[in-house]
């Protein structure tokens, strides 16, 4: 069965420092793996994703995610936070599956210090 | 483009009361479509999908239901609302299956008191 792990519920960095989110997941098969944002009171926006291709995916806003198989890592690297950075993160896989479902780790909140 | 609406934005509901929430996409043909709940400090779970029409997948027993009654409408209901039902209610959309991307609406916060 697909799953994923968020290592850490809450990060916080000082603005300009790099940021570091990380995630484990589990599955028997090549997975598909994303990372969404959710600023207060809105809904996930797409970072970047995962899908078999370079193992180095760059998404929007600076953050980028390396998925590294033999350590069933994807995680979400910034090299410069800045304020508009707050927000829950929320690392995914998708099941392999025809419905399309995803499975949601239990996202980790990144508090940026000015 | 592609675009996911849903209303209300936000609703306060008094317990026992009936509940309708509404997500329509824009932009594509038979998506997928999923509704999710995100309670207070908690992840998303999916609450239901739907692959078309009339076709609708129950993810956790619960006091809701959800009907899609055309191709790019999706429904959640309640008959009567539990304290238990509040939280935000999120839609989305994903286009063939397996894999893809899902695209998330703005979210209904509900409020049952």
């Amino acid at each position: 069965a697909q799953s994923v792990t968020q290592l850490d519920s809450h990060v916080s960095v000082s603005e300009g420092t790099p940021v570091l989110l990380r995630c484990n997941y589990s599955s028997s098969y090549s997975p598909s793996l994303f990372w969404y944002v959710q600023h207060p009171n809105k809904g996930l926006q797409l970072l970047l994703k995962y899908t078999s291709a370079a193992t180095l995916v760059k998404g929007i806003n600076g953050f980028e995610a390396e998925f590294k198989k033999s350590e069933t890592s994807f995680h979400l690297t910034k090299p410069s936070a800045h304020m508009s950075d707050a927000a829950e993160y929320f690392c995914v896989v998708s099941d392999l599956s025809n419905t399309g479902k995803l499975i949601f780790g239990q996202g980790t909140t990144l508090q940026v210090k000015p | 483009s592609q675009t996911i609406h849903q209303w209300p934005a936000t609703l306060v509901q008094p317990v026992g009361s009936p509940l309708s929430l509404e997500c329509t996409v824009e932009g594509t043909s038979n998506p997928n479509l999923y509704w999710y709940r995100q309670a207070a400090g908690r992840g998303l779970q999916l609450l239901f999908y739907s692959v078309g029409i009339g076709q609708i997948s129950s993810e956790v027993p619960q006091n809701l239901s959800a009907s899609r009654p055309q191709d790019r409408q999706f429904i959640l209901s309640s008959k009567k609302l539990l304290l238990s039902d509040s939280g935000f209610y999120l839609c989305a959309w994903s286009v063939l299956q397996g894999r893809e991307t899902q695209y998330f609406g703005p979210g209904t916060r509900l409020l049952v008191l």
